[in-house]
């Protein structure tokens, strides 16, 4: 059964860069047909989704993110992370990530992370 | 980018009601709709893809109509584990976006 789970730290300083990476187990990240995305929800507010990456290290960013954010792969280790730069108290968020099918269906999820942006 | 808009918001119901919440596309998404079911802490669930198709597990309670902008997300004799908020999302374009959410809370 594949499982994911975020790691990373909780809290990050304005104007720095947020950092967290999702460990895949139960299935290979390399050569899998399916893509891999981080997505975020503020507390208590809805879901956004950031992008996603595939295992060969092609991208797929929300235009609203795009110049920010940088998703990559790392197969060696089953793990695919998340760099959002210049963050505001408004990055602030659960993120989580997730595998993605190739026509854009989310699942299954990992349990998500807090990122807190607070000085 | 689609908006994406869920109503109601929120809505009180009982054990054994029938439950209709609606979603909205600014432009014609087809049939690229899907629904997820997220409980308080944790991550949401696939219930519905493609409008209609019930995932693999999901209770046959659960059922999904709709084309083109007007979507319907149906849960017929609603039961307790049933209590949770319910997303839209689109997947027609980047950005894949989701609607506000509909919770759905015990009468």
């Amino acid at each position: 059964q594949l499982h994911l789970q975020e790691s990373g730290p909780g809290l990050v300083k304005p104007s720095e860069t947020l950092s967290l990476t999702c460990t895949v187990s139960g299935g290979p990240i390399s050569g899998s047909s399916y893509y891999w995305g981080w997505i975020r929800q503020p507390p208590g507010k809805g879901l956004e989704w950031i992008g996603s990456v595939y295992y060969s290290g092609s991208t797929h960013y929300n235009p609203s993110l795009r110049g920010r954010v940088t998703i990559s792969v790392d197969t060696s280790n089953n793990q695919f992370s998340l760099k959002l730069s210049s963050v505001t108290a408004s990055d602030t968020a659960v993120y989580y990530c997730a595998r993605l099918t190739f026509d854009w269906l989310f699942g299954p999820w990992g349990q998500g992370a807090l990122v807190t942006v607070s000085s | 980018d689609i908006q994406m808009t869920q109503s109601p918001s929120s809505l009180s119901a009982s054990i054994g009601d029938k439950v209709t919440i609606t979603c909205r596309a600014s432009q014609n998404i087809k049939t690229y709709l899907n629904w997820y079911q997220q409980k308080p802490g944790k991550a949401p669930k696939l219930l519905i893809s493609s409008a209609s198709s019930l995932h693999s597990g999901v209770p046959s309670r659960f059922s999904g109509s709709g084309s083109a902008t007007d979507f319907t997300l149906t849960i017929t004799s609603l039961q307790p584990e049933d209590f949770a908020t319910y997303y839209c999302q689109q997947s027609y374009g980047n950005p894949y976006t989701f609607g506000q959410g509909s919770k759905v809370e015990i009468k």
